[in-house]
């Protein structure tokens, strides 16, 4: 099974502040990363899929990036809305695999 | 507007079989694959298994020999079955749509399972 390395486990931001967040695969997954948030109680939502194409009807402070085994999630401005877990997922193989959350807060 | 929502039984006894069912709206089973997810409480996100649009199925190895996922598409259901439960099937079960064949665009909002005698 294809590993998906996430970190940090945990972050805390100030509010307009810029953050990022990783995901490591143990191989390749030609761009087949999605990124989620989940919020306390709820379903995860689409954020990022295709390593960097924007879901529509996110805002544009959220980008991603990468390629092979490296990933990232960036909020450029962190927002009180931005509270939350996110998550990453890989799709290039079965079966497809999560990362283990980062736990956002707004300091 | 597409919308899935999960049913089924809140608890289940341990070696118990679960049976849920994921109502789709919004889309046809017939052009879309939908999968099923879970999360342990307080835990990460573990991918189950889909049904593709064509009524094919893959499963997460972990938990084939446990599982089967199949669907009505004249009611845009997909059931999933899951036996010999434990404990440790504890969990939120969601479904969702796949797109592209490698994310998930569309969840539902999931359903709690506990597995207790």
């Amino acid at each position: 099974d294809i590993q998906m390395t996430q970190s940090p486990a945990s972050l805390s931001a100030s509010l307009g502040e810029t953050i990022s967040i990783e995901c490591r695969a143990s191989e390749d997954i030609y761009s087949n990363l999605a990124w989620y948030q989940q919020k306390s109680g709820k379903s995860p939502q689409l954020l990022i899929y295709a390593a960097n194409r924007l879901q529509d009807g996110v805002p544009s402070r959220f980008s991603g990036s990468g390629s092979g085994t490296q990933y990232s999630l960036k909020i450029s401005g962190m927002q009180p809305e931005d509270e939350g877990d996110y998550f990453c997922l890989q799709g290039s193989k079965f079966p497809y695999t999560f990362g283990a959350g980062t736990k956002l807060e707004l300091k | 507007q597409v919308q899935l929502k999960e049913s089924g039984p809140g608890l289940v006894q341990p070696s118990q079989t679960l049976s849920l069912t994921c109502t789709v709206s919004g889309l046809s089973l017939t052009s879309n694959s939908v999968s099923w997810i879970r999360q342990p409480p307080g835990k990460g996100l573990e991918w189950m298994g889909v049904i593709w649009s064509n009524g094919g199925t893959d499963y997460n190895s972990a938990i084939k020999s446990r599982l089967s996922i199949s669907r009505d598409t004249s009611k845009s259901q997909v059931f999933l079955k899951m036996n010999s439960l434990q404990t440790e099937d504890t969990a939120m079960y969601f479904c969702a749509r796949v797109d592209y064949g490698s994310y998930f665009d569309y969840w539902g909002q999931g359903v709690m399972v506990t597995v207790s005698s």
